[in-house]
């Protein structure tokens, strides 16, 4: 089944603990995608990446790392997590960056 | 100016009745668009995209294009409580931006 794969589903953890959130995908895609989601501000573009070893930042990068070591991982690193950063959060990927989006099912990262 | 903007909503309509949500844009130079919808606690999935000028269906749904005036829309026909959702749109300009979505409500 095509598919991207977010992990975990939800986390909680606290202010300056490092974490990572992987993101998956099995359709050969090209492009991938970090996005945050806030209630009233919609989907919120954080990095992209149009290919391996080819990333950049979005609209809102500030505080996350992302690695595309291969074509299909495309994990979220975010080295000392600060309150702020509490949000829900979706990978997505696509055959090129102007094609129909396929999300992965969120993770719902809760900072103390 | 928001680069994408919709009414948040929430947007309530009878069952059976048409559902009209709307969208407007800032960059004239947007050549892609597209409605996602989420469920609640789900993930967006596409249910539509437009490129060009006028209409285009595909069975209840309808999108709407008109760049002159820098707007796009999704109608639903014949709501169900099944299309109960946030509906979110979609421009690919330079980047792909998204509005910040419209919460959809069909009562029975």
């Amino acid at each position: 089944e095509a598919q991207v794969t977010q992990n975990p589903r939800y986390l909680i953890t606290v202010t300056g603990k490092k974490l990572t959130v992987t993101c998956s995908q099995n359709m050969n895609h090209e492009y991938m995608s970090w996005y945050r989601q806030d209630p009233g501000l919609g989907l919120r573009q954080i990095y992209y990446s149009m290919n391996v070893e080819v990333t950049d930042k979005g609209d809102v990068p500030e505080g996350y790392k992302v690695s595309r070591k291969e074509k299909r991982n495309f994990p979220l690193i975010l080295e000392s997590p600060s309150p702020n950063q509490t949000s829900l959060y979706f990978c997505a990927s696509s055959f090129g960056g102007d094609e129909k989006l396929f999300f992965g099912s969120g993770t719902q990262l809760s900072v103390l | 100016q928001k680069e994408v903007e919709q009414n948040s909503g929430p947007l309530s309509v009878p069952e059976g009745a048409i559902a009209s949500l709307n969208c407007t844009y800032s960059d004239r130079g947007s050549q892609s668009f597209f409605w996602y919808r989420q469920y609640s606690g789900k993930s967006p999935e596409l249910i539509m995209f437009i490129y060009s000028n006028g209409d285009k269906e595909d069975g209840r749904f309808t999108a709407q294009l008109n760049k002159a005036s820098q707007y796009v829309s999704l109608l639903i026909r014949d709501s169900q409580p099944s299309d109960s959702a946030t509906y979110l749109c979609a421009i690919q300009g330079g980047k792909l931006i998204f509005g910040q979505g419209t919460e959809l409500s069909v009562k029975p």
